[in-house]
């Protein structure tokens, strides 16, 4: 099991553009969560899955935020246009069903915003 | 609704010294409680985790957490620090929002280790 992959793994990019981030849950969890967390705020959730279908996106910041998962074993957040207090590093987890087996993090993308 | 305190956002340990890092939480259904290590630059790992059974659980890297529910608390120990110790700890407890399940995760402890 490769576990929760997520790419770009860092990114830096100029104040305006498009950023997508991605993520890929591990095979058969049913459960996807996006991250983010600052130094300031620390670890906030942005927006959970359940079999594909978004739940809860109410720890989204705002309108240039939005998120998708287009099939069980694909993720993507994508911020449009990018703003310097986007500055974070983003994870995505994945989890099954049931609570007691927990979520298990990817490395997470350290993103920069100049 | 659930919640999460951690106590101390910095804690200084001299190696081989005990580690405690205390957390309470607040949950109107028998919670599901868990711990995660951060190591610098990674994502968040599962140290251990309570769900019934056992109040005393054991987790990886010599560390244990006991479940007291008369204190609501679910502190983190290990007898003798190691340098390797050296990470962020977030405690977190299980929620229910609208039928889903979700864990609520605290501020978090930054744990040092000296020499």
């Amino acid at each position: 099991d490769a576990g929760v992959i997520q790419s770009p793994r860092h990114e830096v990019t100029e104040m305006g553009q498009e950023v997508t981030l991605r993520c890929k849950p591990i095979s058969g969890h049913d459960y996807l969560f996006w991250y983010r967390q600052t130094m300031m705020r620390g670890l906030e959730l942005l927006i959970y899955f359940n079999n594909n279908v978004p739940i809860d996106d109410s720890g989204m910041p705002e309108d240039r935020f939005s998120a998708k998962m287009p099939n069980a074993s694909f993720s993507t957040l994508k911020i449009q246009p990018s703003e310097p207090r986007d500055s974070a590093v983003y994870f995505c987890a994945s989890s099954l069903s049931q609570i007691p087996y927990g979520y298990t993090f990817g490395s997470g993308t350290r993103l920069t915003v100049v | 609704a659930q919640s999460v305190t951690q106590l101390g956002s910095h804690v200084s340990v001299s190696e081989g010294a005990l580690v405690l890092l205390r957390c309470n939480y607040s949950s109107s259904v028998p919670p599901y409680l868990f711990w995660y290590v951060q190591y610098p630059n990674q994502g968040l790992q599962l140290l251990l985790k309570y769900t019934t059974g056992a109040t005393l659980v054991k987790g990886i890297n010599g560390f244990e957490a006991e479940f007291k529910k008369s204190e609501t608390s679910f502190h983190l120990t290990k007898p003798s620090a190691h340098m390797s110790d050296a990470a962020e700890y977030f405690c977190a407890v299980s929620g229910f929002s609208g039928g889903y399940n979700k864990l609520i995760f605290g501020a978090g402890t930054r744990l040092a280790v000296h020499p």
